[in-house]
């Protein structure tokens, strides 16, 4: 069972806007993770929130943890077409496991 | 050189044979996954270990099995392989104090 899950499945915009991505999940975690991953690749990390975190930012990247919503954004400013790929958040638990959703496709046209 | 590898990277079989995918790391990190990934989907968790002598079950166990050889080698084996196991599969390590995972390139099995 998945316990992450990405809204929106897909996003498409253009060069320069900003792409906002959310997660939401169903039971209580110790951490959420974000990943990307280009087409039949492996999955590389961008950022990890901890769960008494509520805001991190890495270079064009922002991130937000609300816990009592049981929800995380992913924003990724300024987008270029090489942020094209699918991002997935996982919800990482106390034994060290974490659980990815099904992912967002971006598509980012130049 | 990468740091997580995985060996083959595509594979062609038959039905009912038996296949191993093997994951290498030199990373130092003492726990390593096995996720399958299946097309427009997210990985779902097969097997993982925390140490050489530590090794559990994820969320999809049944036909699969795992060896870890050492720190830096954990292997998959699908005893006899079927169709609805064709997928892509990713090695993953984390280090002990850091959730964060490394994942491999992947290996894309077909079983026919």
């Amino acid at each position: 069972s998945q316990q992450g899950e990405e809204d929106p499945q897909a996003l498409s915009i253009q060069e320069g806007e900003n792409a906002t991505m959310n997660c939401s999940y169903k039971t209580s975690i110790n951490n959420l993770q974000w990943y990307r991953q280009n087409s039949g690749r492996g999955l590389v990390h961008l950022i990890l929130i901890r769960s008494n975190e509520r805001e991190k930012h890495s270079g064009r990247l922002r991130v937000t943890l609300d816990t009592s919503k049981k929800s995380s954004s992913l924003l990724i400013t300024a987008s270029r077409a090489a942020d094209t790929a699918s991002y997935f958040c996982a919800t990482g638990d106390n034994a060290g496991k974490s659980t990815f959703g099904d992912g967002t496709t971006l598509t980012v046209k130049p | 050189d990468a740091d997580v590898t995985q060996t083959p990277r595509n594979r062609i079989t038959k039905t009912g044979k038996r296949i191993m995918l093997e994951c290498s790391q030199t990373k130092g990190h003492d726990r390593m996954y096995w996720y399958r990934q299946d097309p427009g989907l997210g990985l779902r968790l097969i097997y993982y270990s925390f140490d050489v002598k530590d090794i559990n079950k994820g969320e999809i166990s049944d036909g699969y099995s795992v060896s870890r050889q050492a720190q830096a080698k954990f292997s998959l084996s699908l005893e006899s392989a079927i169709p609805n196991q064709t997928a892509l599969y990713f090695c993953a390590t984390s280090d002990l104090l850091v959730d964060t995972q490394y994942f491999g390139p992947g290996t894309r099995l077909t079983v026919l």
